[in-house]
């Protein structure tokens, strides 16, 4: 079965510094897609980035970025330039297909503040 | 667009009432997805709506839980009767197709404590 392990319950970063998030995940699938989640105290679930598991480039949206390492199955998160907006949780996670079936599978997440 | 909407927010029952959580998905979205987060766990997944059909119930604790999709648009999820294992927050998500380039929007969640 497949998980997805955050190894960090809790970080810390101050204004405009950077920040790496870690995930690791397990599956004997070739092709997937992971996720990074950031869910602020207003609770809603947004989506910061993606990665196809097929595509080796590093997927970037302007301040966030991965690092994936296929092979090591790990797919960490950049957060560059933090800003106070960037404090909540962090979730990553996976996503398969299986017989028209999809869904996630998160890891426990990481709480980010961020520290004027 | 109105994105997806959860009601109620937030709802304190007692061990042994019913429940009944409801999300609106973004108009036109065939996909609905119930997820719950119990405090200090992961996020897991309940079930796959595809229309009014039930995909994937695979993620469902037991039979105290009913989740309906009547018509293909709203869905409801029955809690009956709540126990104290079944606090936790109950997300809602829709995406427009299946597969793996679909967008998936979540809602802001219903907060359940049962006391």
């Amino acid at each position: 079965a497949q998980t997805v392990t955050q190894s960090q319950p809790e970080m810390s970063v101050q204004e405009a510094e950077t920040v790496t998030l870690s995930c690791t995940y397990d599956t004997s699938e070739s092709d997937y897609y992971l996720f990074w989640y950031k869910q602020p105290p207003s609770r809603q679930m947004i989506l910061v980035i993606r990665q196809e598991a097929y595509k080796q480039q590093n997927a970037t949206e302007n301040r966030f970025s991965v690092n994936f390492q296929k092979a090591a199955k790990s797919f960490s998160l950049k957060i560059s330039d933090s800003q106070l907006g960037d404090a909540a949780m962090y979730f990553c996670a996976y996503r398969r297909t299986q017989g028209g079936s999809e869904k996630l599978v998160f890891g426990k997440g990481t709480k980010l503040t961020v520290n004027p | 667009e109105a994105g997806v909407t959860q009601f109620p927010s937030h709802s304190v029952i007692e061990k042994g009432q019913t429940v009944t959580l409801r999300c609106d998905p973004i108009s036109g979205h065939d996909n609905l997805y119930w997820y719950r987060r119990v405090m200090g766990k992961e996020i897991k997944f309940l079930l796959h709506f595809v229309k009014e059909s039930k995909q994937d119930e695979s993620g469902m604790p037991n039979n105290r839980f009913l989740a309906e999709r009547t018509g293909g648009t709203y869905s409801t999820l029955k809690v009956q009767p709540a126990e104290l294992e079944d606090s936790g927050v109950y997300f809602c998500a829709s995406s427009p197709w299946t597969g793996y380039s679909s967008p998936l929007h979540f809602g802001n969640g219903t907060r359940l404590t049962v006391t």
